[in-house]
């Protein structure tokens, strides 16, 4: 089945050590998403890639990072995680206009310790 | 900017009752309407979605929702509600014509009783 993959599912890291977080999907879509979604909150976009077309929303913090190597794949990087980027991290994805929906991944939740 | 305003952060019913999850737009065109579902630890699962075609539209596991315009709702409802079907619902909008962002509501909690 085409599907969003995202990995690893739970991921601990320590306070200001680099982590990357990976999407990759098999719907060939154009549009990869990240979210935020802290707990018993409302996803929130962070950033998202039209095909290799980086856009960053306003309030996102420099923090975090991301990378589109092919339409496949799709990275999340956050710098030095701090306390308050725990949180769970999903990856989605939808075609052109969005009209479909997104496709959502499973999610990769984020312990920083 | 399109956003979505859910009404009850939490909503109790009992197995087999009426379920009504409520969803109220702000749009100044007529916008993308998605109702997502979400169990604990898990991502997002698509409901359903309005995207300018029949106002009535139905989804997966038995849940439709109904587009009003003159009302600017698209609540979510099921006949009779399962125990599985407690789970975390969030409503989300998206202009047709701009931007990509798909913006959600709050989300509301279902817990279905015995």
């Amino acid at each position: 089945d085409a599907m969003v993959i995202q990995n690893p599912r739970y991921q601990v890291t320590q306070f200001g050590k680099p982590v990357t977080l990976s999407c990759s999907q098999t719907l060939n879509h154009n549009v990869m998403y990240w979210y935020q979604q802290k707990s018993s909150q409302a996803p929130k976009l962070l950033f998202h890639y039209y095909d290799k077309d980086f856009n960053n929303e306003a309030d996102t913090p420099d923090n975090f990072q991301s990378r589109r190597p092919n339409t496949s794949f799709c990275f999340l990087d956050i710098r030095s995680p701090g306390l308050g980027d725990a949180a769970m991290y999903l990856c989605a994805t939808s075609g052109r206009g969005g009209s479909a929906g997104y496709t959502f991944g499973s999610g990769t939740r984020l312990t920083v310790v | 900017a399109q956003s979505v305003t859910q009404l009850g952060s939490h909503v109790s019913v009992s197995e087999g009752a009426l379920v009504l999850l409520r969803c109220n737009y702000s749009s100044s065109v007529p916008p993308y309407l998605f109702w997502y579902v979400q169990y604990p630890n898990q991502g997002l699962q698509l409901l359903l979605k309005y995207t300018s075609a029949a106002t009535l539209v139905k989804g997966i596991n038995g849940f439709e929702a109904e587009f009003k315009k003159s009302e600017t709702s698209f609540h979510l409802t099921k006949p009779s509600a399962h125990m599985s079907d407690a789970a975390e619902y969030f409503c989300a909008v998206k202009s047709p014509n701009s931007g990509y962002a798909l913006n959600f509501g709050k989300g509301t909690s279902l817990l279905v009783t015995p």
